[in-house]
């Protein structure tokens, strides 16, 4: 199965400031089929992204993703307090599908 | 609205079975494959089990195939995940989620509160 490590662990951010969250594939995901979702405390997970860089309904364009391959990224441009969260990628291109394990974004 | 609404979750002993439900509501669900997915305490997410629309095709984890059973019945908008032989490894919250197409396999577009599944003696 495909193993999706996320970096870094946890990032520390202030209002405003730019994010930039890391997912890396053991192997390369077809055709890009890579999703995020934010979960916050106590909630259920929300998509934001699939297909790598296209945004799900509803989310602000804030919120975007790239890359391809084994590398894709998430960016939060101008973050703002309620954006604090988790924040786990997921790829749907080879079975099983697979999780990472997270990254925690603090808006200090 | 999409809303999906787990039910059935609580302590068991290990060996033994329980059986989760997810009423679903706000979109056409015979339209669309569904999932089991789970969150061990403290831990990541961990795809469980899943049905297609019509229910003719279901996936299993390797971690749960022989033990649980994924079902649903499109005239009552529910789904269902039977789990039998529970070990203490299954003690997670289970999420039921709506895939965003009519076969499984794809990303998640809305997902349930979840139902908290405790396997101890």
């Amino acid at each position: 199965e495909i193993v999706l490590t996320q970096s870094p662990g946890t990032l520390s951010l202030s209002p405003g400031e730019r994010a930039t969250l890391s997912c890396r594939a053991s192997q390369s995901v077809n055709n890009g089929y890579l999703a995020w979702y934010q979960q916050k405390p106590g909630q259920a997970p929300r998509l934001l992204i699939y297909g790598a860089s296209s945004g799900a309904t509803g989310i602000p364009d804030r919120f975007s993703g790239s890359g391809s391959g084994t590398d894709f990224t998430l960016t939060i441009s101008r973050l703002e307090p309620e954006d604090s969260a988790v924040y786990c990628c997921q790829q749907y291109g080879t079975p099983p599908i697979t999780f990472g394990q997270g990254t925690r974004l603090e808006i200090k | 609205e999409v809303q999906l609404a787990e039910s059935g979750g609580g302590l068991v002993q290990p060996g033994g079975s329980l059986r989760l439900s997810c009423a679903a509501s706000g979109f056409t669900f015979n339209d669309y494959a569904m999932n089991w997915v789970r969150q061990a305490p403290g831990k990541g997410l961990e795809w469980v089990s899943a049905m297609s629309a019509s229910g003719s095709g279901t996936d299993y984890a390797d971690s749960v195939e022989g033990r649980f059973t994924i079902s649903r019945d499109n005239s009552k908008n529910t789904l269902y995940l039977q789990m039998n032989s529970l070990r203490a490894e299954d003690t997670a919250v289970y999420y039921c989620v709506k895939d965003h197409s009519s076969w499984y396999g794809y990303y998640f577009d809305y997902w349930g509160q979840g139902t908290l599944v405790t396997v101890s003696s």
